[in-house]
Order: structure tokens, then C-alpha cells, then sequence
């Protein structure tokens, strides 16, 4: 079975520096997807972004991109420019491409708490 | 382009009753899946549903369970409710299973019992 691992409960970062989240992953697939998810108080979680295993190119989207190391089973997000809206829990989350087995299950790490200082 | 929504935000309801949660997914999705987020065990999947089927199950007991309409939306079920059932019961859309598409998700419906 699939795991996900955040192994930073909580993490805190200066307005407008960059910080770093991290997300280690156990499968035995070669093809999956990995995405982070972010939920504010309001409880909606909102995707950030995506990257699909079978791709080398890391995924960025404007000021969050990801650092993908296959071999190492790692999916890390980086925060450019922090601010105050980035104030959040962040949830790695993976999915097996095995649709016919797997579904859409999504499968979460158990989340990283980040706070941003002003 | 209206979002997941889910109905109602907030119940509170009694051991050993049941509840029903309704989830109508962005239109053109049909894929709906059901996860239960608690402090203790985090986001946990529940079942997902495509075109009126069950697709897949996670590790909950009987007492809950789910549908699928043809209008795709979706509604929970829970009976004989536990004190443990107490979470924030999470709905997500997506185009279908396969696409590689990140789901959308609602914003949850918060369950007390108590």
C-alpha cells in the first residue's frame, strides 16, 4: 500500500523569504501523480499544484514550484515571495494511476501547519 | 463556474442516529469522492463514485455509506452514529478518473455527535 509521509508539523516563515515543505512517499508504481493541497480556516482545500511522475520537469505555478526526486521517493513544495494568504495546513497527496483498481483515491500525508510572519 | 458545494456546513446530531451529507459537484464532473478529516487519523478516503458506481471503498465500517444520482451528485450516509464519527466530512469533484486531474473540493460539512 501506498504511504505519505510530511515529517514538518509545523513550519514558519518571514514575509517575502522562501521556505520549503517536505514530502516523502512509499509505492512500488512507476506512474502516479503527487499533488499539494492547501487549506486555510475556511476548510476548503485548494490544489496548488500537480506533477505527474512519468514527467522529469519539475511542476511551478507562479510563486510555488516542486522539487521531484523519483528515485528518492521525495515531492517537496517551495514557497517563493511568502505571503500572509500563504498562512495555511499544506497537505501532500498522492494518487495512483491505476484507475481501474485505485480509482481517484487521493492518499494525504498528515499535513504541515505554516505560519507567516509579517 | 460554480464550485463543489456541500450541504450543510455545520450538524450536530445524537449517538445513534443517522445523518445524511449532500455534495453537488462543479458541472461536467462525475466523479465524486467522499473523505473523513479528523485531528487524530487526518484525511482519511471514504468511497468515490462515477456514473452512479462505487469505484472504490475505503476502510470504514458499514455504517457508512453513499450514492451517486444521475445528475452526478452525491449524498453520504452514516447510521448508528459514534461519538467518533465527530469530523469534517470533505467532498471532491473531478473530470474522470484517468484524466490525471487534481480534484476540487468543497468545503465540508462539520459533524458533532454527541
Amino acid at each position: 500500500a501506498q504511504t505519505v509521509t510530511q515529517s514538518q508539523p509545523e513550519m514558519s516563515v518571514q514575509e517575502a523569504e522562501t521556505v520549503t515543505l517536505s514530502c516523502t512517499y512509499d509505492t512500488s508504481e512507476s506512474d502516479y501523480y503527487l499533488f499539494w493541497y492547501k487549506q486555510p480556516p475556511s476548510r476548503q482545500m485548494i490544489l496548488v499544484i500537480r506533477q505527474e511522475a512519468y514527467k522529469q520537469q519539475n511542476a511551478t505555478e507562479n510563486r510555488f514550484s516542486v522539487n521531484f526526486q523519483k528515485a528518492a521517493k521525495s515531492f517537496s513544495l517551495k514557497i517563493s515571495d511568502s505571503q500572509l494568504g500563504d498562512a495555511a495546513m499544506y497537505f501532500c497527496a498522492y494518487r495512483s494511476s491505476d484507475i481501474y483498481n485505485q480509482g481517484g483515491k487521493l492518499i494525504f500525508g498528515q499535513g504541515t501547519e505554516l505560519s507567516v510572519k509579517p | 463556474k460554480a464550485g463543489v458545494t456541500q450541504t450543510p456546513r455545520y450538524l450536530i446530531k445524537t449517538r445513534g442516529q443517522q445523518v445524511t451529507l449532500s455534495c453537488s459537484p462543479i458541472s461536467g464532473h462525475r466523479s465524486v469522492s467522499w473523505y473523513q478529516q479528523t485531528p487524530g487519523q487526518g484525511l482519511q478516503f471514504l468511497f468515490e463514485y462515477f456514473s452512479e458506481t462505487q469505484r472504490n471503498k475505503g476502510n470504514f465500517p458499514g455504517r457508512f455509506s453513499g450514492r451517486q444520482f444521475s445528475n452526478s451528485r452525491s449524498e453520504m450516509n452514516v447510521s448508528t452514529l459514534e461519538l467518533g464519527d465527530s469530523a469534517l466530512y470533505l467532498c471532491a469533484s473531478s473530470l474522470p478518473p484517468g484524466t490525471g486531474y487534481g480534484y476540487t473540493f468543497g468545503s465540508g460539512t462539520r459533524l458533532t455527535v454527541v
